[in-house]
């Protein structure tokens, strides 16, 4: 199906433990986001990419690490989770530096 | 200056009502304001969008007001049906350049039948 996909949807995982969550987008488009939601401070920017290759931090970026080997890929990482990085993990894209973003569905992940 | 101060943070409204929800940003600077709607287990969609050459837009039953002058904007839902009952976001930023958008708290709203 045509889209967003965000994978898993629900992770329940230890402190320290590595935590990778993917995201895929068959619409070939060029950026790509993470945002973090929590209640009290809604969608925070993590980090982006412009295009493969090429990433960049956003507003919250500390304890995490991403990669874009492929246009249509991009996992985010936790290398030690944190109770701190309890969240609802939301992957998005556009096709044009300016515009529409479009949302996965999520990621609901839960440190212990 | 990169904050939007959204309120209220939960709404309850009538079936049929208006329900208003406003946003205040400090970047004198952004020129573009989206609003998007989030719907439990969902992730956010676009619901509607300004920039700020003109004071007012409206599709259907959304309507958005712009007050540059007092660094405001205002999502109005016109006859607010239960399917309306969401958690909704204000943002903003640059139309210029690599666009980041910055959000709003969120509101939940409800609309009871």
């Amino acid at each position: 199906d045509a889209g967003i996909t965000q994978s898993p949807r629900y992770k329940i995982t230890e402190t320290g433990r590595q935590v990778t969550l993917m995201c895929h987008q068959t619409w070939s488009h060029s950026y790509m986001f993470w945002y973090r939601q929590d209640l009290g401070h809604g969608l925070r920017l993590i980090y982006y990419s412009a295009a493969a290759d090429i990433t960049d931090k956003g507003e919250v970026p500390d304890g995490y690490v991403v990669s874009r080997s492929k246009t249509e890929n991009f996992p985010l990482t936790l290398e030690s989770a944190t109770r701190s990085q309890t969240s609802v993990y939301f992957c998005a894209s556009r096709n044009r530096v300016v515009g529409e973003l479009f949302f996965g569905e999520g990621s609901r992940l839960t440190v212990l | 200056q990169q904050q939007v101060k959204q309120s209220p943070q939960s709404l309850i409204v009538q079936k049929g009502g208006i329900s208003i929800i406003n946003c205040a940003y400090e970047n004198t600077a952004f020129d573009y304001f989206p609003w998007y709607q989030q719907f439990p287990g969902k992730g956010p969609a676009l619901l509607i969008a300004i920039r700020p050459d003109v004071s007012e837009k409206k599709e259907g039953r959304f309507t958005i007001s712009f007050n540059k002058s007092a660094k405001q904007f205002s999502l109005h839902i016109m006859d607010s049906q239960p399917g309306d009952s969401a958690t909704y976001f204000c943002a903003a930023s640059l139309n210029t350049g690599f666009q980041k958008l910055v959000f709003g708290t969120g509101t939940r709203l409800l609309v009871s039948p």
